[in-house]
């Protein structure tokens, strides 16, 4: 079985420019999740859905971050303009459902440089 | 809020050896879900253990192994017979009942030697 797929790897920008990352899931995983780990930190949840559905985005900077996932497959992340203190590794997550015997598996993550 | 710490930014083991991971949480809820992840070096996070707070009985996985207090709300975990692909940044997570929100500490990295 393939696990989860995001792409990038690695992107270096600079602050104020734009980036996009992107997930695929395990097929037919339902809940994708996207965490944000900086460097020395564990992993914080920026946003969960469910299908094509906003489960919780509490801790989305929306002003500058957006997400979507289409047809409740792939999804996208984004950061329009990028800071410096996104400098992270943006980790992708998926699960068959929600619930707590529903495990969440991790993607490799998208290093992000932000100069 | 929840909140969780490791305290043990580093750790490091002898092969064959025996290695606790030491984590605390905070929390009023009663029912939750504590979790250890793995990290290897450029590698997917995979989980390691999970623990039911309702359950007295410590969890646990070959040679993987916890000590859940409930009471004073430290969640450790026991590596026995260390071998070196256990290397790794481990993460101590915490679940509410109702929720899918992980909540990480801050991870400790272990080090295994021949």
């Amino acid at each position: 079985e393939a696990g989860v797929a995001q792409s990038p790897r690695y992107k270096i920008i600079e602050k104020r420019q734009s980036v996009a990352f992107w997930c695929n899931p395990i097929s037919g995983h339902a809940t994708l999740y996207w965490y944000q780990q900086i460097l020395g930190q564990g992993p914080k949840l920026l946003i969960q859905f469910q299908n094509n559905g906003v489960v919780d985005d509490s801790q989305l900077p929306k002003d500058r971050f957006s997400a979507e996932r289409l047809k409740g497959v792939d999804s996208t992340l984004k950061i329009q303009p990028a800071k410096l203190e996104d400098s992270a590794v943006y980790l992708c997550a998926s699960s068959l459902g929600q619930g707590i015997y529903n495990e969440q598996f991790f993607g490799p993550g998208t290093r992000l440089t932000v100069l | 809020a929840q909140t969780v710490t490791q305290s043990q930014p580093e750790m490091s083991v002898q092969e064959a050896e025996t290695v606790t991971l030491s984590c605390t949480y905070d929390t009023s809820e009663s029912d939750y879900y504590l979790f250890w992840y793995k990290q290897p070096p450029s590698r997917q996070m995979i989980l390691v253990i999970r623990q039911e707070a309702y359950k007295q009985q410590n969890a646990t996985e070959n040679r993987f192994s916890v000590n859940f207090q409930k009471a004073a709300k430290s969640f450790s975990l026991k590596i026995s017979d260390s071998q070196l692909g256990d290397a790794a940044m481990y993460f101590c997570a915490y679940r509410s009942y109702n929720t899918d929100k992980l909540i990480f500490g801050t991870g400790t990295r272990l080090q295994v030697f021949p």
